[in-house]
């Protein structure tokens, strides 16, 4: 049972251009909602991160757009650049058993920027 | 320092050998992950120690044994693995793992091949 749901598969984007990646999720108890970026031959690293009571929120080119009743979210990159081509994950978190709590990953979003 | 080490980075074993993978951080963090991923796919969690307890184990075969020998390292043993273990593992720790603001840093992985 996939918790969240990623798309595109992938994504083409010109170089300037805005790349946007949606995620939606069913379980109302996810309550943390970041963002990792990963390289190939790399580890992810934590882009961008949002939590429900915000509706957005914007770092440098990255933002974040947040619809608690809709239960979605998404990654908007504004002036794409060829740089900023990788796999990006969104995630949620939630409690898992006690006090602990775990992200559960989407399937991932292959962004190529072309120059 | 925001890093976390881990070592090899690159390990290939047999199915009869016993190895182990290293992590390290010096953030002063008390939670720490085990991730297993393969090519294209999403980070799965394996472990999770808190305060160098096993807190959460998602059901992964024993020939997998971590040990957290103090706060700053953790330890992947390995014995007797399977070509299908053949991935990238991935260390993360974050400040702690009871709460859902729980932001993880990645280490740059250890691409394993079971021959």
């Amino acid at each position: 049972q996939q918790q969240v749901k990623q798309s595109p598969q992938s994504l083409i984007v010109q170089k300037g251009g805005i790349s946007i990646i949606n995620c939606a999720y069913e379980n109302t108890a996810f309550d943390y909602f970041p963002w990792y970026q990963q390289f190939p031959g790399k580890g992810p690293a934590l882009l961008i991160a949002i939590r429900p009571d915000v509706s957005e929120k914007k770092e440098g080119r990255f933002t974040i757009s947040f619809n608690k009743s809709a239960k979605q979210f998404s990654l908007h990159i504004m002036d794409s650049q060829p740089g900023d081509s990788a796999t990006y994950f969104c995630a949620a978190s939630r409690r898992s058993g006690g006090s602990n709590y775990k992200l559960t990953f989407g399937k991932g979003t292959l962004l190529t920027v072309n120059p | 320092d925001t890093e976390v080490t881990q070592t090899p980075k690159h390990l290939v074993m047999g199915m009869t050998n016993k190895k182990s993978l290293k992590c390290e951080q010096h953030m002063g963090h008390r939670a720490m992950y085990w991730y297993k991923q393969k090519a294209k796919k999403p980070p799965e969690l394996m472990f999770v120690y808190s305060y160098e307890k096993l807190s959460i184990n998602e059901s992964v075969p024993s020939r997998f044994s971590p040990e957290c020998p103090n706060s700053s390292l953790l330890n992947l043993h390995l014995h007797a693995l399977q070509p299908e273990d053949s991935a990238l593992y991935l260390c993360a720790s974050s400040q702690e793992v009871r709460g859902p603001y729980n932001e993880q840093f990645f280490g740059p992985g250890t691409r394993l091949t079971v021959l």
